[in-house]
């Protein structure tokens, strides 16, 4: 079993819906979440950090960790065909010395 | 945010050459810089991770002697493919990190090897 679990999709809304993006884990010892943003041929492109449990947002993306249920999410809302992209959870604990372990990706497709 | 520069962000070589690809850290200092390799339509795959000034640590799987990582200086880091093979080509993504325990990993662009 992957210590990160990421449902690959492909996800396909249309434009001006709320996405949701989700990612499970196994070690508690994880204590930092990122959620990338890849384009296709780019490089991933950290959207959103957070530290521990609760919620963050930033403009249209609110990132959400529940450290109890081992679950986190993104959120995208009013979302916009610029959004379509690979999303990518990954995490990390002072017990890896910040070497951050990956979900798959989620394929996400804003239509308009 | 930080930004992570790479270079070349292409290149096409022949087989049995070497290629050298650069990953600069350029407002931040990276004490940690790792690197990765990436198939189409797959997620990351960590090949090593770099310390300034000390031997990188290659995950397992991943040939030493093949993938070479210098990092010289808390800016750059270094990959070279050794003798490139067909099955070298790929898209291989840096990251760096500054103060472990207080930041996150920054990634760059991306280089695209295709190796003929």
């Amino acid at each position: 079993q992957k210590e990160v679990e990421q449902d690959p999709g492909p996800l396909s809304v249309p434009e001006g819906a709320i996405v949701s993006l989700n990612c499970t884990y196994s070690n508690s010892a994880f204590q930092y979440f990122m959620w990338y943003r890849q384009y296709s041929r780019k490089g991933p492109e950290l959207l959103m950090y957070t530290y521990s449990s609760g919620n963050k947002e930033d403009g249209r993306f609110t990132a959400q960790v529940d450290k109890s249920s081992k679950y986190i999410s993104l959120f995208i809302r009013d979302s916009q065909p610029s959004d379509s992209a690979t999303y990518l959870c990954a995490m990390w604990g002072r017990t890896n010395a910040g070497k951050s372990t990956f979900g798959d990706g989620t394929t996400l497709t804003v239509k308009p | 945010g930080a930004v992570v520069s790479q270079h070349p962000s292409r290149v096409i070589c022949k087989s049995g050459t070497s290629v050298k690809i650069e990953c600069r850290s350029l407002d931040f200092q990276a004490t940690t810089m790792f690197w990765y390799r990436q198939f189409p339509k797959q997620s990351l795959m960590l090949m090593a991770t770099s310390n300034e000034g000390s031997k990188a640590t290659y995950e397992q799987g991943v040939e030493k002697d093949k993938f070479l990582i210098n990092h010289a200086s808390l800016t750059l880091s270094t990959l070279t493919v050794t003798s490139a093979h067909p099955e070298d080509s790929s898209f291989y993504i840096c990251s760096a990190m500054g103060a472990v325990g207080t930041d996150t990993q920054y990634f760059g662009p991306g280089t695209r090897l295709t190796v003929l």
